[in-house]
């Protein structure tokens, strides 16, 4: 069964630390994606990765950086926590090509005090 | 830019009835379309996906849905919905181009099934 994995359901954090999100997927995908899903707004692409150590700027990147060491894991980096990033952080793959199904994990909330 | 309008935050229907939620998209050509459903606490599953070919499509969970180039418009439809719907649901659009395999989320349609 295909599997994506985010290290923490829940996290809580104060402003101004450092922030680490850690994704993992088990299907070999080329592609990886980052997003925040807040009410109203939907999902918003933060970064994407379709290979190992490329990275690409979503909708709304501003604040965050990204990591792709390895090809199944894909990382998002809050370098200096705001009150305004607490949200849903998504994280998602799928092989390459626009019209391959996303998976999705559970997803990680984040709240920053 | 490809962009996704769900007009409908929030649907309330009765169990045994049916459904349609409304997606329109922007995108300059043929676009990859999708629909996902959020159940509560849960990722995000998807439903069913266009990208060619017959305009009316298939997905899981006995939901279907319809490509019309002239309305810009990919809604959702299911004859007769279940508890087990109560979900909320993502209407997405894709542009094609190798290293373009980013999609572009709709804000979400809640729905709620009363008995």
């Amino acid at each position: 069964d295909v599997k994506v994995t985010q290290s923490s359901r829940y996290l809580v954090k104060r402003t101004g630390e450092k922030v680490f999100l850690e994704c993992v997927q088990d299907m070999d995908h080329e592609n990886m994606f980052w997003y925040r899903q807040d009410p109203g707004l939907g999902l918003r692409l933060i970064y994407f990765s379709y290979d190992v150590k490329m990275k690409e700027k979503g909708d709304i990147p501003e604040g965050y950086s990204v990591s792709r060491e390895k090809k199944e894991r894909f990382s998002l980096i809050l370098e200096s926590a705001s009150t305004n990033q607490t949200s849903m952080y998504l994280c998602a793959s799928s092989q390459g090509g626009s019209y391959n199904e996303q998976f999705f994990g559970p997803g990680t909330r984040l709240t920053v005090l | 830019a490809q962009s996704v309008t769900q007009p409908d935050i929030h649907i309330t229907v009765s169990e045994g009835a049916s459904l349609e939620l409304r997606c329109n998209y922007s995108y300059g050509a043929t676009p990859y379309l999708f629909w996902y459903v959020q159940s509560p606490g849960q990722g995000l599953q998807l439903l069913l996906k266009y990208f060619s070919g017959d305009t009316l499509v298939q997905g899981i969970k006995g939901f279907e849905a319809e490509f019309k180039r002239s309305q810009s418009s990919f809604n959702l439809r299911k004859p007769s919905v279940h508890w087990s719907d109560a979900a909320e649901y993502f209407c997405a659009v894709g542009a094609q181009g190798f290293g373009n395999e980013k999609l572009t989320f709709g804000t979400g349609t809640r729905l709620t099934i009363i008995p």
